[in-house]
C-alpha cells in the first residue's frame, strides 16, 4: 500500500505570510499532483509534476518534485485569504491494469487571516 | 462544457436504508473513479470502472458496496443496508485516458450522505 503523509496537518497564517506544504512517501510515484479542495466541493487539479526534481509555478504557488519522486513540497508567497482550503498531494503509480491509480495524501488544511 | 456531475449532492438516510449516488462523468470520458472522504482527511480510493467493466474495486467494502457503469447513463454507486460509518463524502473522479502519466482525474462536488 503506498501512504502519502502531508505536513503540517493544519496551519494557520496571517495574509502576506510564506508556508510550505510537504508531502512525503516512501514509495516512488510515476507522477504527482496537487489539489485544493473548498468545503462542500470536490478537489481542483493545481498541477501535475512528472520528472524528479521538475519545478512548476502558478502565480504564487511553486511546486517541486523530489529527486527520487518520493516526495513533494508546495510553497505559497505572500498568502492571501483566498488560498484558504484544503491541499491535497496525490500519487499516481500504473499497476498492472495500465490506468494511473491516485493515492491521496492526508491533507493540510490552510487558514489564511486577513 | 458541463464538468462532472453527481446528484444528489445531499442525502440522508436512516440506518438499513439503501443509498444510491449517481456519477455522469465529462463528456467523452469513460473512465470512472470513486473516492470516500471522511471529514478533515483526504480521499480515499474506492473503484475504478469503465463503461460496463469494474476494473479496480480494491478499495471497496465487499460486502454492502457495489458500483456499476452502464452503457448508456450515469455510473452507480450503490449502498446497501447503510450504517452510521457509511456516512461520508462521496466523490466521482472521470478522466478520458488511463495508463498515461500525466493525465488528470475531473472531480465531481460530490455526495454527503449522512446515515441516521
Amino acid at each position: 500500500t503506498q501512504l502519502l503523509e502531508q505536513s503540517p496537518q493544519f496551519l494557520s497564517i496571517q495574509e502576506g505570510e510564506n508556508l510550505t506544504v510537504y508531502c512525503n512517501s516512501s514509495s516512488v510515484f510515476s507522477s504527482l499532483q496537487w489539489y485544493r479542495q473548498e468545503p462542500g466541493e470536490g478537489p481542483v487539479l493545481l498541477v501535475t509534476v512528472v520528472t524528479g526534481g521538475e519545478v512548476k509555478k502558478l502565480k504564487r504557488l511553486t511546486f517541486q518534485f523530489g529527486d527520487a519522486r518520493k516526495d513533494s513540497s508546495l510553497h505559497i508567497t505572500a498568502a492571501q485569504t483566498g488560498d484558504t482550503g484544503l491541499y491535497l498531494c496525490a500519487g499516481a503509480g500504473i499497476r498492472n491494469g495500465g490506468y494511473q491509480k491516485v493515492t491521496f495524501g492526508t491533507g493540510t488544511k490552510l487558514q489564511v487571516i486577513p | 462544457n458541463a464538468g462532472v456531475m453527481q446528484n444528489p449532492r445531499h442525502l440522508v438516510r436512516r440506518r438499513g436504508q439503501e443509498a444510491r449516488l449517481r456519477c455522469s462523468p465529462m463528456k467523452g470520458h469513460s473512465h470512472v473513479y470513486w473516492y470516500r472522504q471522511l471529514p478533515e482527511e483526504g480521499l480515499k480510493f474506492m473503484v475504478y470502472l469503465q463503461k460496463e467493466n469494474i476494473i479496480d474495486e480494491s478499495g471497496m467494502p465487499k460486502e454492502r458496496f457495489s458500483a456499476e457503469f452502464p452503457k448508456e447513463g450515469p455510473s452507480i454507486l450503490r449502498i446497501q443496508q447503510v450504517v452510521r460509518g457509511d456516512s461520508a463524502a462521496y466523490f466521482c473522479a472521470s478522466s478520458p485516458l488511463a495508463g498515461s502519466t500525466t493525465d488528470t482525474q475531473y472531480f465531481g462536488p460530490g455526495t454527503r450522505l449522512t446515515v441516521l
